[in-house]
């Protein structure tokens, strides 16, 4: 079975520091990986996903299999950033379409 | 855009009542979720469905039954709702030829049980 941990239900940085959420994952096989959103009052939504390796909003992530983690970047974090951060996997076979999430972290950005 | 809409918002129902929660999307999609979201937590998954009639449990489904007789339309029921089912619940669907992960929510519909 699958799993996301997020290991900081809570984040504050200022505005214009580097920002850093972690997730670790654990899964056998080879696993699609995304990050979700959601700000105050909005619903829920894709910010990016590994397999794009593309920067939505100044963030990026990379997916390190070694290290089985999927850290999501922002190098001057801005305080429209605030909001809940998911990290996602789908696995393939039988679950494929599934996404299993984390737990969640809260990102404050202080003006 | 992709619409997803969770008929009601904000429920408040007394342990042992049957509770129906709606949830329509309007872009033709295959695949439709059920999540509940709890602080800590994060999103589980309780039921999912990748057709009509179709059902297939996720990881937390006790407690909780599916129904999908149209395309556009997951009805999830609560068969009689305890305390420990206070939660925010979301709906999300996803068409069978886009990305996996990207799922279309709602806006959710916060569960009261007294």
């Amino acid at each position: 079975a699958q799993r996301v941990t997020q290991p900081e239900k809570l984040l504050s940085v200022f505005k214009g520091a580097p920002v850093e959420l972690k997730c670790n994952y654990s899964y056998s096989g080879s696993p699609e990986l995304f990050w979700y959103v959601q700000y105050s009052r909005q619903r829920l939504q894709l910010l990016l996903r590994h397999i794009s390796r593309e920067s939505i909003k100044g963030f990026t992530a990379d997916l390190n299999k070694g290290e089985t983690s999927f850290h999501l970047k922002k190098p001057f974090a801005q305080e429209e950033d605030s909001a809940m951060y998911y990290c996602a996997l789908s696995a393939g076979g039988t679950s494929y379409g599934k996404l299993t999430f984390g737990q969640g972290t809260i990102l404050t950005v202080h003006p | 855009d992709v619409k997803v809409t969770q008929s009601s918002r904000y429920l408040v129902k007394r342990t042992g009542e049957k509770v129906f929660l709606e949830c329509v999307q309007d872009m033709d999609h295959e695949n439709m979720f059920w999540y509940r979201q709890d602080p800590g937590l994060g999103l589980r998954l309780i039921y999912f469905s990748y057709d009509v009639k179709m059902k297939e449990k996720g990881d937390i489904p006790e407690g909780y039954s599916v129904s999908r007789e149209k395309k556009e339309r997951f009805s999830l029921i609560l068969e009689s709702a305890s305390t420990n089912q206070t939660s925010m619940y979301l709906c999300a669907s996803r068409p069978t030829d886009r990305w996996a992960g990207e799922l279309f929510f709602g806006e959710g519909s916060r569960l009261t049980v007294l």
